[in-house]
């Protein structure tokens, strides 16, 4: 079974500039999370998919932050304009129903 | 609400001896709990979770955790070290009431092996 996908591994951008990440999960899991990863922190939800519906957003900063799931499938979640502060690691996982979450490798993005 | 405090930001062991990562959550209904490792550039990986019964936990690689619901701790160990445990691990909360799926992570402790 092939695990969650995410792409692009890294990413190093200017301040100011837009950036997508882009996230597959495992086949069948109904459920998305977009997680942020501050260094030397735990991760932080931003979101929260069940199937094409976010169903918590509470904690994404709406102001520059934007995901889709469309089809209930892969997740893209997107910042514009990028703020030095945003310089973290981006967290995808996926679940179905109660078996744990499974987590991507991540996107480590840089913003100069 | 919930939240969970690793004590510890840093643990160094040498290797075969005995890994204590200690984790103290908090939550207002039964909890789900959860040791996720990271091994560097690399995303977590589940190593255990207490869900309901028995309250020890046996996970991957040789780690265990043990609920003690009167201490609200969920302490992972492992008897004797070995080189390749260095990573960072993450203890984790969830509402048992959603199955789970709503984690509120700690801070993280990493763990050093020396030779």
């Amino acid at each position: 079974e092939a695990g969650v996908v995410q792409s692009p591994r890294y990413k190093i951008i200017e301040k100011k500039q837009p950036v997508a990440f882009w996230c597959n999960p495992i086949s069948g899991h109904n459920t998305l999370y977009w997680y942020l990863q501050n260094l030397g922190q735990g991760p932080e939800l931003l979101i929260r998919y069940e199937n094409e519906e976010a169903v918590d957003d509470s904690q994404l900063p709406k102001d520059r932050f934007s995901a889709e799931r469309l089809k209930g499938v892969d997740s893209t979640l997107k910042i514009q304009p990028a703020e030095l502060g945003d310089s973290a690691v981006y967290l995808c996982a996926s679940s179905y129903q109660n078996r744990g979450l499974f987590f991507g490798p991540g996107t480590r993005l840089t913003v100069l | 609400a919930q939240s969970v405090t690793q004590l510890g930001s840093h643990v160094s062991v040498s290797e075969g001896a005995l890994v204590l990562l200690r984790c103290n959550y908090s939550s207002s209904v039964p909890p789900y709990l959860f040791w996720y490792v990271q091994y560097p550039n690399q995303g977590l990986q589940l190593l255990l979770k207490y869900t309901t019964g028995a309250t020890l936990v046996k996970g991957i690689n040789g780690f265990e955790a043990e609920f003690k619901k009167s201490e609200t701790s969920f302490h992972l160990t492992k008897p004797s070290a070995h080189m390749s445990d260095a990573a960072e691990y993450f203890c984790a909360v969830s509402e048992a009431d959603n199955a789970g799926n709503m984690l509120t992570f700690g801070g993280g402790t990493r763990l050093m092996v020396k030779p």
